[in-house]
C-alpha cells in the first residue's frame, strides 16, 4: 500500500521569502508523484508532477520539486513567494493503478 | 470552455435524507472520481469509474452510491447510512485511468447535514 506524509500542516512565511513544503511517501513499487494547489473553496489544480527522468521538476507559478528516491521525498520549493501563493498544497502519489493517494495538506500563508 | 462542473456549490439537508451531488465533464475523459475532503485529512477516495457502466469502491465507499450511465456524468448519492456526511466533496476526471494521468478537479460541493 502507498502512503503520503506531509511533514508540516501549516507554513507561515513572509512575502518574497523562499519556501519549502515537505513531502515523504512510501510505496513498494515505482511511483508517480504530484503536487496540487487548492485555493479557498475551490477544487485542486495541478502544480507539477514527476513521472520519470530528471529528478528536478518545474511547474506553474514558479514552483519546482525534487524527487529523491533514496529518501523517498518529493519536496516542493519556490525561491520567492507572493501573497497570491497563499493556499493549501497537497502532495499525492500514484502507483501502477489509477488511484491517487493524497497527503493531509500543508497550508501555506504568505504574510506581507 | 471545457471543464468539470459540480452542482450545487452549497447543499443543506436534514439528517436521514438521501442527497445526490452532480458532476458533469465535457473533456471527453474516460475516468471519473469522487473524493471527500475533511479538515486536516486531505482527500479520500470514495468511488471511481474507469469507463461507462463500470465503477469501483474507493477507500471510504460505505454510505455512498454512484452510477456511470453516460461518459460525461458521474453522480454521487450520499445515503442516510453515511454516519457523518457533512464535508466538502470533489469530483475529478482524467483522460485515461492511468497512474501518470493528471486528474482535473471540479469546484466542489459543500454538503451540510443539519
Amino acid at each position: 500500500a502507498q502512503s503520503v506524509t506531509q511533514l508540516d500542516s501549516q507554513v507561515p512565511v513572509f512575502e518574497e521569502a523562499p519556501v519549502e513544503l515537505r513531502c515523504n511517501y512510501s510505496s513498494s513499487v515505482s511511483v508517480y508523484l504530484f503536487w496540487y494547489v487548492q485555493y479557498p473553496n475551490q477544487g485542486l489544480q495541478l502544480l507539477l508532477k514527476y513521472l520519470s527522468g530528471s529528478t528536478l521538476v518545474k511547474g506553474i507559478n514558479g514552483f519546482e520539486a525534487e524527487f529523491n528516491k533514496s529518501q523517498t521525498s518529493f519536496h516542493l520549493r519556490k525561491p520567492s513567494v507572493h501573497i497570491s501563493d497563499t493556499a493549501e498544497y497537497f502532495c499525492a502519489v500514484s502507483d501502477r493503478g489509477s488511484r491517487l493517494t493524497f497527503g493531509e495538506g500543508t497550508q501555506l500563508t504568505v504574510n506581507p | 470552455d471545457g471543464g468539470i462542473t459540480q452542482s450545487p456549490k452549497y447543499l443543506f439537508r436534514k439528517e436521514g435524507q438521501n442527497v445526490t451531488l452532480s458532476c458533469e465533464q465535457n473533456l471527453n475523459h474516460d475516468a471519473m472520481y469522487w473524493y471527500r475532503q475533511d479538515p486536516g485529512q486531505g482527500l479520500r477516495l470514495i468511488y471511481y469509474s474507469q469507463i461507462v457502466n463500470d465503477f469501483q469502491k474507493g477507500d471510504i465507499a460505505e454510505g455512498y452510491s454512484v452510477s456511470r450511465e453516460k461518459k460525461e456524468s458521474f453522480p454521487l448519492t450520499v445515503t442516510s447510512a453515511q454516519k457523518n456526511p457533512t464535508a466538502f466533496y470533489l469530483c475529478a476526471s482524467s483522460i485515461f485511468p492511468a497512474p501518470a494521468d493528471t486528474q482535473y478537479f471540479g469546484p466542489g460541493t459543500r454538503l451540510t447535514v443539519l
